[in-house]
């Protein structure tokens, strides 16, 4: 089944304890993204990545990092988390067919930073 | 740059009325429109989406939605609401030409709740 899975999908932490929330993509695609969704702001662009080793900042990269060291894998990585990025975070991949190709989006992982 | 506005935050609709929910987009050529849906606690389902071709488009369980390039809309309907459709939706504007990564642009959300 084509899909795209994130882990955890539920993490509580503290102020500063550095933490990483994988995403995996099945589909061999080659775009893929994060994004935060906050209420009355929906989903923000963190960060995207457009093929291995190729990374670069979305609309809302601070305090982030991610890396793109396998095709399938694209981690959020947040060094020294803090209470302000409390979020609902998504992994989404595309592929690279058409002038536009559809999001497919993982399940979510709930944050919060105490 | 490209930007989303979904102007109602709550709608509460009745068992069995029909339902219209707003998007407006700002794009400079002709965009790549989407609705999602999310239930409490869930991920995002894609309901339709918009690409050239028919302005009506239908979606999954009988939604469709309206493209009107005069006024920058791309309005979401159903015409008999069911319970299950208690949920938070949102419209959502795709990057052309591949940029940045296929970026997605969301509007805030219109949370809807069904009264019986």
């Amino acid at each position: 089944e084509a899909q795209v899975t994130q882990n955890p999908r539920y993490l509580i932490t503290v102020t500063g304890k550095k933490l990483t929330v994988t995403c995996s993509q099945n589909m061999n695609h080659e775009y893929m993204s994060w994004y935060r969704q906050d209420p009355g702001l929906g989903l923000r662009q963190i960060y995207y990545s457009m093929n291995v080793e190729v990374t670069d900042k979305g609309d809302v990269p601070e305090g982030y990092k991610v890396s793109r060291k396998e095709k399938r894998n694209f981690p959020l990585i947040l060094e020294s988390p803090s209470p302000n990025q409390t979020s609902l975070y998504f992994c989404a991949s595309s592929g690279t067919s058409g002038n536009y190709n559809e999001q497919f989006f993982g399940p979510g992982t709930r944050l919060t930073v105490l | 740059a490209q930007s989303v506005t979904q102007p109602d935050i709550h709608i509460t609709v009745s068992e069995g009325a029909s339902l219209e929910l707003r998007c407006n987009y700002s794009y400079g050529a002709t965009p790549y429109l989407f609705w999602y849906v999310q239930s409490p606690g869930q991920g995002l389902q894609l309901l339709l989406k918009y690409f050239s071709g028919d302005i009506l488009v239908q979606g999954i369980e009988g939604f469709e939605a309206e493209f009107k390039r005069s006024q920058s809309s791309f309005n979401l309907r159903r015409p008999s609401v069911h319970w299950s459709d208690a949920a938070e939706y949102f419209c959502a504007v795709g990057a052309h030409r591949k940029a940045a990564g296929n970026k997605l642009t969301f509007g805030g959300g219109t949370r809807v709740l069904v009264k019986p």
